[in-house]
């Protein structure tokens, strides 16, 4: 599969800030997704992109499919504790299965 | 509903030996796939069971296998361990193999010493 670059890698922010990250990849897909792996835990799908421009909101989540469909962005506004993990974008290959990005990892300093 | 439950959590096994990993996806869920996940590499498919079937595979080599029982729950054998092993096993059920609709597991965190 293709690979799909994230950045950043590493995000170190204080409580109540908004996050924003990104997913590029060199091909075009028909399908963004956005996961969540928090600590001792298997991923969790938090918003999936089925249309180019496609803007999407999860409570403080908001992910939008860009238009060249090459990439994605996922922002987090006032961001709380809980918020703390790793998040990957994904796309859909072949027979409906998965293939992550390289993943950014979320860390709120108190 | 019980969500997707896999054993165990943690294993360490030495180099050369072999183990097997298994799931038990959510009630009625027909699919079962699994995934790698290490630092280096990230989140890789391995393979996908359906009604006991492969139905696909990924990129890895043959000493990765799997098998899935009548009850949907799927089993994942790894012979012959390597350190390069060494990783985290997830799966994830789904009622009809559509990853977008998949519960994933907590995994099970694989050392090979």
């Amino acid at each position: 599969g293709q690979q799909l670059n994230q950045s950043p890698q590493s995000m170190f922010i204080q409580e109540g800030e908004d996050v924003s990250m990104n997913c590029t990849s060199s091909s075009i897909f028909n399908t963004w997704l956005w996961y969540k792996q928090e600590p001792g835990e298997g991923p969790v799908l938090l918003i999936a992109l089925y249309k180019a421009g496609e803007l999407t909101s999860n409570g403080r989540l908001t992910a939008q499919f860009g238009i060249t469909r090459k990439d994605s962005f996922l922002n987090i506004s006032a961001s709380i504790p809980s918020d703390v993990g790793i998040y990957f974008c994904a796309y859909i290959f072949g027979n409906e299965k998965l293939t992550f990005g390289t993943g950014t990892r979320l860390t709120i300093i108190p | 509903k019980a969500g997707v439950t896999q054993t165990p959590r943690y294993l360490i096994k030495t180099r050369g030996q072999q183990v097997t990993l298994s799931c038990s996806p959510i009630s009625g869920h027909r699919s079962v796939s699994w995934y790698q996940q290490t630092p280096g590499q990230g989140l890789q498919f391995l393979f996908e069971y359906f009604s006991e079937t492969q139905r696909n595979k990924g990129n890895f080599p043959g000493r990765f296998s799997g098998r899935q029982f009548s009850n949907s729950r799927s089993e994942m054998n790894v012979s012959t361990l390597e350190l390069g092993d060494s990783a985290l096993y997830l799966c994830a059920s789904s009622f009809q193999g559509k990853d977008t609709e998949a519960f994933f597991g907590q995994g099970t965190r694989l050392t090979v010493v």
